[in-house]
């Protein structure tokens, strides 16, 4: 079972922000924060992962609450080509490097 | 990030045969590779776990003899479904990775499989 809830669709303007909310409230210590995403008919790509601290790469920043209960994800200039299917997964740096994908959210940048 | 291509993109075959599928890591060399498949409008469901040199691991439910999954080397990984019908039509999906990229996994681009 996933062990993380997002709300099953949100929209933005296109060049504004997108925020998405993920909650993991069972997450354990060793437990990392993962955020893929997918475009129609294509396979998923990485975007950024956390384990406490705040992240930020050329894509995304990942925003960890202090008890690690929940998460966002911020696109900062959301275009149309971010228009996708978000997955927050949560996932323990064990030798299995397994990845269990829960339903995500459905991202639509709006023009 | 890393290349994963998968081959073919797309197969049609008829019921009661074969088909395999190839995935491949093109620039660096994938100690493990993934299999999933993806139904329309659901989230990915993970098959199985391919380490190179040993059998795969399957998740519950997947049945090993129908999903026959090979990965000889640290590039290449194959998935074939056996006496294929209908219901087996599906979006299939690998990805690959490897102990010095523990953090990403690379995604292939999928194999849409259309059984008739």
């Amino acid at each position: 079972d996933a062990k993380t809830t997002q709300p099953t669709s949100m929209d933005c303007a296109e060049g504004r922000a997108a925020n998405l909310p993920c909650n993991h409230s069972t997450i354990s210590g060793n437990e990392y924060v993962y955020w893929y995403r997918q475009i129609h008919s294509q396979g998923p790509q990485y975007i950024i992962h956390g384990l406490k601290n705040n992240e930020t790469n050329e894509m995304a920043s990942l925003i960890i609450t202090e008890d690690r209960k929940s998460s966002t994800l911020i696109l900062p200039h959301a275009t149309l080509r971010d228009t996708a299917v978000y997955y927050c997964i949560v996932r323990a740096m064990d030798s299995s490097y397994k990845l269990i994908f829960g339903s995500g959210t459905r991202l639509l940048v709006r023009p | 990030g890393a290349v994963v291509s998968q081959h073919p993109s797309r197969v049609i075959c008829k019921s009661g045969t074969s088909v395999k599928i190839e995935c491949r890591s093109l620039d660096f060399q994938a100690t493990t590779m993934f299999w999933y498949r993806q139904f329309p409008k659901k989230s990915l469901m993970l098959m199985a776990t391919s380490n190179e040199g040993s059998k795969a691991t399957y998740e519950q439910g997947v049945e090993k003899d129908k999903f026959l999954i090979n990965h000889a080397s640290l590039t290449l990984s194959t998935l074939t479904v056996t006496s294929a019908h209908p219901e087996d039509s599906s979006f299939y999906i690998c990805s690959a990775t490897s102990r010095g990229r523990a953090h990403e996994q690379y995604f292939g681009p999928g194999t849409r499989l259309t059984v008739t």
